[in-house]
């Protein structure tokens, strides 16, 4: 199965809203609540921000948001904040019992 | 402190084999499914591997499907990744993950990772 897809770049200025998109198909993003958002910052491993759509782990703060219609599940980053530039990476649970990861979106605050 | 590490990388030849293991800590080991991900140079994430707490279910990517070999101590809090028939495009730093809390919920708890090269 191919990656799930993402824009591979977005920019916003501080204090701005940006949304990052992830699609996939009916077997994987529009078919599960098991969709997940991880941010990675150069040279360290991703860190969880979302799960099932649209639930933050503890922890989190509630500027990221997640959102899921039909096969599009999205990001959204408000009052972005310089330390929020970084990959991000949607995945979700497929039915063919994998998981699927997007192809990553660097985020860039300008 | 929950916390993962893992070790094994290395640098090896094509066709040739590599175990990974993965040391957990701070946390009920037993009680988590667990994950392998895998990051080449440059490029995305891509899951390679998941088993549950009490090993009874087992997936694996296609890319990896019948040359890797996932499984678990719990008694020894500890993660493998048998790799057997190693390629260039195996070539990656390798994750181990924790499932948030049901299988596939998302992967709350990541190690550092460990790389693999794999080149003549």
């Amino acid at each position: 199965q191919s990656a799930l897809t993402q824009p591979a770049s977005v920019s916003g200025s501080p204090g701005q809203s940006i949304t990052i998109s992830c699609t996939g198909t009916s077997s994987d993003v529009g078919g599960y609540k098991y969709v997940s958002w991880y941010q990675q910052r150069p040279g360290k491993a991703p860190k969880l921000m979302i799960f099932e759509v649209s639930y933050r782990p503890s922890g989190v703060s509630n500027r990221f948001s997640g959102s899921k219609s039909g096969n599009t599940a999205s990001l959204t980053i408000s009052g972005l904040q310089t330390e929020d530039e970084a990959d991000y990476y949607c995945s979700s649970y497929t039915s063919s019992s994998i998981v699927l990861f997007g192809g990553g979106t660097r985020l860039t605050v300008l | 402190e929950v916390q993962l590490v893992e070790s094994g990388g290395g640098l090896v030849k094509p066709g040739e084999s590599l175990t990974l293991s993965c040391a957990a800590s701070g946390f009920t080991f037993s009680s988590y499914s667990m994950n392998w991900v895998r990051q080449a140079p440059g490029k995305g994430l891509e899951w390679v591997s998941s088993i549950s707490g009490s090993r009874d279910h087992i997936y694996y990517a296609d890319s990896v499907r019948g040359r890797f070999t996932i499984s678990r101590d719990n008694a020894k809090k500890s993660l493998f990744l048998q790799m057997n028939s190693l390629r260039v495009e195996d070539s990656s730093v390798y994750y181990c993950a924790r499932n948030y809390d049901v299988f596939f919920n998302g992967m709350d708890v990541w190690g550092q990772g460990t790389t693999v090269t794999v080149s003549s």
